[in-house]
């Protein structure tokens, strides 16, 4: 299957800034979501990247670089309700399949 | 506009015993998603299916089983349940991940089996 590899857990204060890291398989290659999942809850849609470059959404903005196999999200001005879990799903599959990775914990501290 | 609807939203099983988590969508979407969320973890794909009829194994799918009869409705299976399967079960739906079109999910189905 495919190996989605992103940090387990990043701490960060109220406004600064946060960049998780998410690296994945080229083969196949057509796309890639990134989600945000509070606890409890199901997760919502952030963005997704086909493109190489950076797509910019607010405070939020997400990286793709396709040769390198690489995307990042960019949290900017961290705010309390920021604290939740950032999951990376490339589209590797022709045929509609979409795996996640293990997801990345964001504590945001006073 | 009801999105993704699962039931139930909690459940208590023996071990042995089988149920059906219900996912029903009424946006037309072609594709639909289980996945699971262990404690902690991220979602793992148990099945998948692109369209009424078809539908395909996820990363793990042992211990499930599923059917699409209908474009809104995808149901899960679990024959013989396991503590193993104790989870988060989430139902999501998609017109068309191909083309960047995001996930709908439901707002998920908590299951224990002791």
């Amino acid at each position: 299957g495919q190996n989605i590899d992103q940090p387990t857990e990043m701490t960060a204060t109220e406004g600064a800034i946060v960049q998780i890291n998410c690296t994945y398989q080229t083969s196949g290659f057509n796309g890639l979501f990134w989600y945000q999942q509070h606890a409890g809850e199901a997760p919502t849609f952030l963005s997704y990247n086909v493109l190489d470059g950076l797509e910019e959404k607010g405070r939020f903005s997400s990286f793709l670089s396709r040769s390198k196999g690489y995307s990042y999200l960019l949290l900017k001005e961290l705010q309390m309700k920021d604290s939740a879990s950032y999951l990376c799903a490339p589209r590797t599959d022709s045929w509609g399949k979409l795996q996640f990775g293990a997801g990345t914990q964001v504590v945001v501290t006073p | 506009n009801a999105g993704v609807t699962q039931t139930p939203k909690f459940r208590i099983l023996k071990i042995g015993q089988s149920m059906t988590l219900q996912c029903a969508q009424d946006m037309n979407h072609n594709y639909m998603y289980w996945y699971r969320q262990d404690p902690g973890m991220g979602l793992k794909l148990i099945y998948y299916s692109v369209g009424a009829g078809i539908t395909d194994k996820g990363e793990v799918p042992n211990g499930y089983n599923v059917s699409r009869s209908t474009t809104e409705d995808f149901p899960l299976r679990l024959e013989l349940a396991a503590p193993s399967q104790t989870s988060v079960y989430f139902c999501a739906s998609s017109y068309s991940p191909l083309d960047g079109e995001k996930l709908f999910f439901g707002s998920g189905t908590q299951l224990s089996v002791l």
